[in-house]
């Protein structure tokens, strides 16, 4: 079956490192993903996207990759700040739906 | 601009009674896509409207229902209530068509609560 899938559903990392979360779709060729973060209680807020034929996309301290041959997108932050601890979710159209991954939880640790 | 607003923000009823929910999206935004939010199974896509027509829709039995009137607010319906109907919903509205590339902007959510 189609489905989008998110490796870790919590990561802890120390404050100053970089996050890496990855997001991973089986059966199905995405033309983009975009990754969200959702804080508690609040709804989901866009970050990026990226297409299929993009390798890269950068904003500030986010940068996320596309590898159509490992059916995966990584999403980095850079310098992570504990104010950036949130939920992070990737997120596709398949068919006539539009997935999101269950999301991963990055505790950054001052 | 002011951001896409969802009323009410808190709901509690009783199973086998039904409810409506309220969004209005961001003024000059055509779509307003409802998603439901369980700890159990994430965060799950009901239906899009587009200029008041259906365009997508997931995979959700036929007591959910929706609207989009001409000015893009949109209303949800949940007919017959069962506690598994407990959850966050979630409207969001994008300038195009949801699955057209486009960011999706998030109200702050219903919290709906079946007893």
């Amino acid at each position: 079956s189609q489905k989008i899938e998110q490796n870790s559903e919590a990561l802890n990392i120390q404050e100053g490192k970089t996050a890496t979360l990855t997001c991973n779709y089986t059966n199905y060729s995405p033309a983009y993903l975009q990754w969200y973060r959702q804080d508690p209680g609040r709804g989901p807020v866009f970050l990026l996207l990226i297409r299929e034929n993009e390798k890269e996309k950068r904003k500030e301290r986010l940068k996320v990759t596309f590898d159509t041959t490992l059916k995966q997108s990584l999403f980095h932050i850079t310098a992570s700040q504990p104010a950036d601890s949130a939920t992070y979710l990737c997120a596709s159209p398949i068919g006539q739906n539009f997935v999101f991954g269950p999301g991963t939880r990055l505790s950054v640790l001052p | 601009k002011a951001g896409v607003t969802q009323t009410p923000r808190y709901l509690i009823k009783t199973r086998g009674q039904q409810v409506t929910l309220s969004c209005s999206p961001i003024s000059g935004h055509r779509s307003v896509s409802w998603y439901q939010q369980t700890p159990g199974q994430g965060l799950q896509f009901l239906f899009e409207y587009f200029s008041e027509t259906q365009r997508n829709k997931g995979n959700f039995p036929g007591r959910f229902s929706g609207r989009q009137f001409s000015n893009s607010r949109s209303e949800m319906n949940v007919s017959t209530l069962e506690l598994g109907d407990s959850a966050l919903y979630l409207c969001a509205s994008s300038l195009l068509a949801a699955l057209s590339r486009n960011e999706q902007f998030f109200g702050p959510g219903t919290r709906l609560t079946v007893l």
